[in-house]
């Protein structure tokens, strides 16, 4: 079945470090990736996606990922966190094969000290 | 336009007792998707609703059942309720189905059983 892992359970940053949180997906064929965030108290939003063309996207808020095919990952990148990055994170994929059946992984829990 | 709607916000049932939580999707949005997250389990796919047709149905009993009426709103009922069953239920949707369709995210049905 397919699988999405994010290693990173809980990450603790203080304000302008870079942030990476890990994505790797267990499906080989053609994927669909996507980053959601959910702030304290609000629900899940889109914070990028990839479909096709450069592995390298950007998304709202500064933040982008890179879809390296040969590794199953797509890493979430900010150069500089703030402290209004306080938030969970979610990978999640989607095949050709499961249409808009969405895996997701268990989520980070990323905590910005000011 | 208005976001995905859920209600109630909050339910308190008890164990043995049956739930309903509805979902309205945005304007225009035919396709319906429902989630449960724990904070064990991240965000587990329950089913996926189109045309008032269950497209996709993810690993859970048959205590958990959905439907979709024509305009595209759909309800998620829980018959006797578990302990485990304690999460908060997310709906999600989309304009139509498709893998590179994204998913909108409500605000979710946060479920307590005592």
């Amino acid at each position: 079945a397919q699988s999405v892992s994010q290693h990173n359970h809980h990450v603790i940053l203080s304000e302008a470090a870079s942030l990476e949180l890990g994505c790797n997906y267990s499906y080989g064929g053609t994927v669909n990736l996507f980053w959601y965030v959910q702030y304290p108290g609000q629900h899940l939003q889109l914070l990028l996606k990839y479909f096709s063309g450069d592995p390298l996207v950007k998304g709202i808020k500064g933040f982008e990922a890179e879809f390296i095919k040969s590794k199953f990952s797509f890493n979430l990148r900010k150069p500089s966190v703030q402290w209004s990055d306080t938030a969970e994170y979610f990978c999640a994929v989607n095949t050709m094969n499961t249409g808009n059946q969405f895996y997701f992984g268990t989520g980070t829990s990323l905590t910005v000290i000011p | 336009k208005a976001g995905v709607t859920q209600t109630p916000r909050y339910l308190i049932k008890t164990r043995g007792q049956q739930v309903t939580l509805s979902c309205s999707p945005i304007s225009g949005h035919r396709s319906v998707s429902w989630y449960q997250q724990t904070p064990g389990q991240g965000l587990q796919f329950l089913f996926e609703y189109f045309s008032e047709t269950q497209r996709n149905k993810g690993n859970f009993p048959g205590r958990f059942s959905g439907r979709q009426f024509s305009n595209s709103r759909s309800e998620m009922n829980v018959s006797t309720l578990e302990l485990g069953d304690s999460a908060l239920y997310l709906c999600a949707s989309s304009i139509v189905p498709g893998q590179q369709e994204t998913q909108y995210f409500g605000p979710g049905t946060r479920l307590l059983v005592l």
